[in-house]
């Protein structure tokens, strides 16, 4: 049971590049996030599933977009990376009711954009 | 709009000093959860407790102990005979529990430095 496992740990962008960070959960939760943590804050949340089929905006979603196509995976695609998107990526999941349940976070990937 | 307030940015102390960290929200949901969660300087974030709004009995899990308080909308976290192993960033985190809205709340967390 490896949890929340996330790609790449570490990777760098010039602007104008895109990516995609992966996020794969072994849990069967139905729940999946994605957020962003920048020095010295918390972290914001950029966009959310509640299951397969299904996604939408968190607080801080330009620039973003994300899948769900089936229960494990939750991709985050960067398509034009700016500097401002420089920082940490946690992919998390949740059973149950969602944001009210535990979240259980994957390693994180940073992010660094020039 | 929700709202969690870690007024303390860092906080310093020698092992075995008690320490806490405070936590004050804001919400307009009758019901919710508070969540603390700790970052090792390794990145990752750990869980470490889930508090439903209804439920105001304070924890305790083994040197750690939380005081959740209602009446002045805080949820404060005490680390006994603090070690260095405690040094991490901690976040307090609230989430609503109804109204379908799943987007949960992060304060910007509070450096522990536990000097041996």
């Amino acid at each position: 049971n490896a949890g929340v496992t996330q790609t790449p740990k570490f990777r760098i962008l010039k602007i104008g590049q895109s990516m995609t960070l992966q996020c794969t959960q072994d849990m069967n939760h139905n729940y999946m996030y994605w957020y962003r943590q920048d020095p010295g804050m918390g972290l914001k949340l950029i966009y959310y599933s509640v299951g397969a089929g299904i996604t939408d905006k968190g607080e801080v979603p330009n620039g973003y977009n994300v899948s769900r196509s089936t229960t494990e995976d939750f991709p985050l695609r960067l398509e034009l990376a700016a500097p401002s998107q420089t920082s940490v990526y946690f992919c998390a999941s949740s059973p149950g009711q969602g944001s009210s349940e535990t979240q259980y976070f994957g390693p994180g990937t940073r992010l660094l954009v020039l | 709009a929700q709202k969690v307030t870690q007024a303390q940015t860092e906080i310093s102390v020698v092992e075995k000093e008690d320490v806490t960290l405070d936590c004050v929200y804001e919400t307009r949901d009758t019901t919710y959860y508070l969540f603390w969660y700790k970052q090792p300087p390794s990145g990752e974030l750990v869980f470490l407790i889930r508090r439903n709004s209804f439920d105001e009995q304070n924890e305790i899990s083994g040197r750690y102990s939380w005081n959740f308080q209602k009446s002045t909308s805080s949820f404060n976290f005490t680390i006994t005979a603090s070690q260095v192993v405690d040094s991490a960033v901690y976040f307090c985190a609230l989430s609503p529990s109804s109204g379908g809205s799943y987007i949960p709340t992060f304060g910007r967390g509070t450096s522990l430095i536990v000097h041996p």
